[in-house]
């Protein structure tokens, strides 16, 4: 199975604030690498899939980059609605997995 | 609108089966495959399996195979997730989700339902 390591599992942060939150795949992923946030009671909603792109109705503030094996989730300034957590997800080949998470609180 | 509506929270004891019911609106049914993705409390989500709903093929993680079954009514547009054999550590909650491709599922899961708590205890 790919391992999926973020950095790091928590993180806190100011409102204004640039936040970057790395993901570290075991092997190459191409660009099969997506990213999720999840606030408490409520699923996980989709931000950036296929390491960069955009979903609609996504906040321009967020973006990612990478490929390969290391990528980024970068939250240009931080609104006090993005405190939550984010995950990072593979699905360049099964089982998907996803990364442990990090935690962004409020400083 | 898009929606996904699941079914409700169930309660289980050890050794039974639960039966998941996620109810797809507002898109072309056949057109996204369907995941299935389990999160214990405080957990990280976990990816269980996909269906592609026009040809009902599946794939399921080794985790859950020969516990997992993943079906579909097109005509009620409607995906069933069943686990059986259930454990203490199956007490999750347990969503359904469209994969944001209309081919091969790998784009990412754009659409989830609202998630299905199960408790397993005796």
């Amino acid at each position: 199975d790919i391992q999926m390591t973020q950095s790091p599992s928590s993180q806190s942060a100011s409102v204004g604030d640039r936040v970057i939150i790395s993901c570290r795949a075991s092997q190459p992923i191409d660009t099969f690498l997506h990213w999720y946030q999840e606030k408490p009671g409520t699923a996980p909603r989709l931000l950036i899939s296929g390491a960069s792109g955009l979903q609609s109705g996504v906040p321009s503030r967020f973006s990612g980059s990478g490929s390969g094996a290391d990528f980024s989730l970068t939250i240009s300034s931080v609104r006090p609605e993005d405190f939550a957590t984010y995950y990072c997800q593979q699905t360049y080949s099964t089982p998907y997995t996803f990364g442990r998470g990090t935690l962004l609180e409020i400083k | 609108q898009v929606h996904l509506v699941q079914s409700g929270a169930e309660v289980k004891k050890p050794g039974a089966a639960v039966k998941i019911s996620c109810q797809a609106s507002g898109y072309s049914f056949t057109d996204h495959p369907i995941h299935w993705v389990r999160q214990a409390p405080g957990q990280r989500p976990e990816w269980m399996g996909w269906i592609i709903v026009n040809s009902g093929g599946t794939r399921y993680s080794q985790k859950f195979q020969g516990r997992l079954t993943i079906t579909k009514d097109i005509s009620a547009r409607v995906v069933y997730m069943e686990l059986t054999g259930l454990r203490s550590d199956d007490t999750a909650t347990f969503y359904c989700a469209r994969d944001g491709g209309t081919a091969w599922p790998h784009h990412g899961m754009d659409v989830w339902g609202q998630g299905t708590t199960v408790t397993v205890s005796s």
